[in-house]
């Protein structure tokens, strides 16, 4: 079925050390994977993206690593800010629905000062 | 800061009222998107335009009713809403719709159907 990501999770990380987040998908066809951050009352701001015939990708502070022996996604923040608080979605382009986009359940970051 | 607009931001209508929400970009996207989003949960596809034609409609209920009068403006007509339809709206745009364009999100409008 249409599943991508597992429930809500909470992560709380100490500010200055660095976030891991995960995401399993469930779509083995799935060719493009987005992560999104979403802070309260806001929509969804994109972060990074990686194609399926990459297995990483570095942005500023930002890395996506993607396993697809095991249909996982990782988001790797440095040095998290209190600026990082929010919600974490990763998204995954599923061809075989029509080029629809799909997310997973989301993970909070919290981060302590 | 996001380039697609939404307005309004915050709307409350009664069951029995018709309203849209509308979406704007010129970032020269020929895909657009409504996407609905409840508390605590991911956003989840309703509709997709692809060169101003309605490709993708998620089996969504009539009374929401989609229009793009053109490339750079799309709107969400609303009538005869039920109260779980209350809801983050979501409106996004993408450069075309699959693979690899990535697809940009605006700030939401936040509906209350009472």
């Amino acid at each position: 079925g249409e599943s991508v990501g597992l429930h809500l999770p909470t992560l709380s990380v100490q500010e200055g050390d660095n976030s891991i987040i995960n995401c399993a998908y469930s779509n083995s066809a799935s060719d493009y994977f987005i992560w999104y951050k979403q802070e309260s009352g806001k929509g969804p701001q994109f972060i990074i993206d990686i194609r399926s015939n990459m297995d990483k990708r570095q942005g500023q502070r930002v890395t996506v690593l993607l396993n697809k022996t095991v249909k996982h996604l990782s988001l790797q923040i440095a040095a998290t800010q209190p600026g990082d608080s929010a919600v974490y979605f990763c998204a995954e382009n599923v061809r075989e629905y029509g080029n629809k986009l799909v997310f997973g359940a989301g993970t909070i970051l919290r981060v302590k000062s | 800061d996001t380039e697609v607009t939404q307005t309004p931001k915050h709307l409350v209508m009664g069951m029995t009222n018709k309203k849209s929400l509308k979406c704007e970009q010129h970032m020269g996207h020929r895909a657009m998107y409504w996407y609905k989003q409840k508390a605590k949960k991911p956003p989840e596809l309703m509709f997709v335009y692809s060169y101003e034609k309605l490709s993708i409609n998620e089996s969504v209920p009539s009374r929401f009713s989609p229009e793009c009068p053109n490339s750079s403006l799309l709107n969400l007509h609303l009538h005869a809403l039920q109260p779980e339809d209350s809801a983050l709206y979501l409106c996004a745009s993408s450069q075309l719709h699959g693979q690899g364009n990535t697809i940009y999100f605006g700030e939401g409008s936040w509906l209350t159907v009472v």
